[in-house]
């Protein structure tokens, strides 16, 4: 089974800390996907890779920015965190196009 | 560009009662269809997909769906729920020639009742 592990389940940061989510796959998937979950808007994508140091903008990246040193590692880093930043964020990763993505357990970062 | 509808936001049914939660998109070119289960303080878990071929797709957990081109919908249907299956549901697309971004529907809460 594939396995997308994220660092942290439950986060607590303030206005203005420069915030790290983590996001590992076990299964040398090419593609890595970051999104935020937030009540009646389903899932929005922030960022994703289509291989090691290569980064694209998904729908919603302002304020965000991604790392991608290692095929298996995919970090999410908010630098300068605000309270509008307050959400559910997944990770996600899949083997290629056409094909399903596997979530990680998501983080639910608090922003006060 | 394309978009997700998921037309009812929460669906409350009693156990072993049918349910089907509704989905429609829209786009102007060939899709791959996808239904995502995220039981409470979980990711999502894939339960079934439309790639090609048959339009009737069967999932885990005794879930399908039907993909109906002409209107544009991608419904998933459970003949006999159980209180195990309350989660949210969430409906995704991709179009088959476009980098295949998924993009989700609002999702769907189903509770299921004693």
């Amino acid at each position: 089974d594939v396995k997308v592990t994220q660092s942290s389940r439950y986060l607590v940061k303030r206005t203005g800390e420069k915030v790290f989510l983590e996001c590992v796959q076990d299964m040398d998937h090419e593609n890595m996907f970051w999104y935020r979950q937030d009540p009646g808007l389903g899932l929005r994508l922030i960022y994703f890779s289509y291989d090691v140091k290569m980064k694209e903008k998904g729908d919603i990246p302002e304020g965000y920015s991604v790392s991608r040193e290692k095929k298996e590692r995919f970090s999410l880093i908010l630098e300068s965190a605000s309270t509008n930043q307050t959400s559910m964020y997944l990770c996600a990763s899949r083997p290629g196009r056409g094909q399903p993505q596997h979530f990680g357990d998501g983080t639910r970062l608090s922003i006060l | 560009a394309q978009s997700v509808t998921q037309l009812d936001s929460q669906v409350p049914v009693f156990e072993e009662a049918p349910v089907e939660l509704r989905c429609n998109y829209s786009s102007s070119v060939s899709v791959y269809l996808f239904w995502y289960v995220q039981y409470p303080n979980q990711g999502l878990q894939l339960l079934l997909k439309y790639l090609s071929g048959s339009t009737l797709v069967k999932g885990i957990n005794g879930f399908e769906a039907e993909f109906n081109k002409s209107q544009t919908s991608f419904h998933l249907r459970k003949p006999s729920v159980h209180i195990s299956d309350t989660a949210e549901y969430f409906c995704a697309v991709s179009e088959a020639d476009a980098g295949n971004m998924l993009t989700f529907g609002g999702g769907t809460r189903l509770m299921v009742k004693p």
